[in-house]
């Protein structure tokens, strides 16, 4: 069993929809919590990061972190196309100076 | 801006050769990064570095080795290429334990 889950999707949703992307893992040791956007070709771009449990908010991105259930969310309000992409979600327990573990990715689409 | 550089996106390299991938950043980050990311698998750690010429094995570490004579350049050397190794490789940087990890567009390597 991976360490982290995460559906990879395809998950497709009409413009202006509200999306849910989420990971489970297993390594209560977690502290550290991220989630990347990546365009096709391109590498992983920073959207939100987290330390521990509670929420966090960024203009249309919300990410929720429960450790008790060791489950994290993204939220994306207003999806929009440019939205298109797929989101990893990577976490650690000793920092982000070290190891990562990220999730497969979820492939999200946003149609007109 | 954090900008990390990958000096190509696409490489092509045939078996048993000798191969260099090459990663700058100009934020002065002490921690630097090589994952590679495959279908399914998601991204995972070959190396990673905290100073000049210091390095650590990752968890998929077999048949590379990496070269740190500079904070802002990291090395990425595949001694002698396999097609196993055809993969998109990522490099990323980050400052402290507490900062998350910014990435470069990655290379796109096939070994014929």
């Amino acid at each position: 069993q991976k360490e982290v889950e995460q559906d990879p999707g395809p998950l497709s949703v009409p413009e202006g929809a509200i999306v849910s992307l989420n990971c489970t893992y297993s390594n209560s040791a977690f502290q550290y919590f991220m989630w990347y956007r990546q365009y096709s070709r391109k590498g992983p771009e920073l959207l939100m990061y987290t330390y521990s449990s509670g929420n966090k908010e960024d203009g249309r991105f919300t990410a929720q972190v429960d450790k008790s259930s060791k489950y994290i969310s993204l939220f994306i309000r207003d999806s929009q196309p440019s939205d298109s992409a797929t989101y990893l979600c990577a976490m650690s327990a000793a920092g982000t100076a070290s190891k990562l573990t990220f999730g497969t990715g979820t492939r999200l689409q946003v149609t007109l | 801006d954090v900008k990390v550089t990958q000096s190509s996106r696409y490489l092509v390299k045939r078996t048993g050769e000798k191969v260099f991938l090459e990663c700058v950043q100009d934020m002065d980050h002490e921690n630097m990064f090589w994952y590679r990311q495959d279908p399914g698998l998601g991204l995972r750690l070959i190396y990673f570095s905290y100073d000049v010429k210091m390095k650590e094995k990752g968890d998929i570490p077999e048949g590379y080795s990496v070269s740190r004579e500079k904070k802002e350049r990291f090395s990425l050397i595949l001694e002698s290429a396999s097609t196993n190794q055809t993969s998109m490789y990522l490099c990323a940087s980050t400052r402290d334990t507490d900062q998350p990890q910014h990435f470069g567009d990655g290379t796109r390597l096939s070994i014929l």
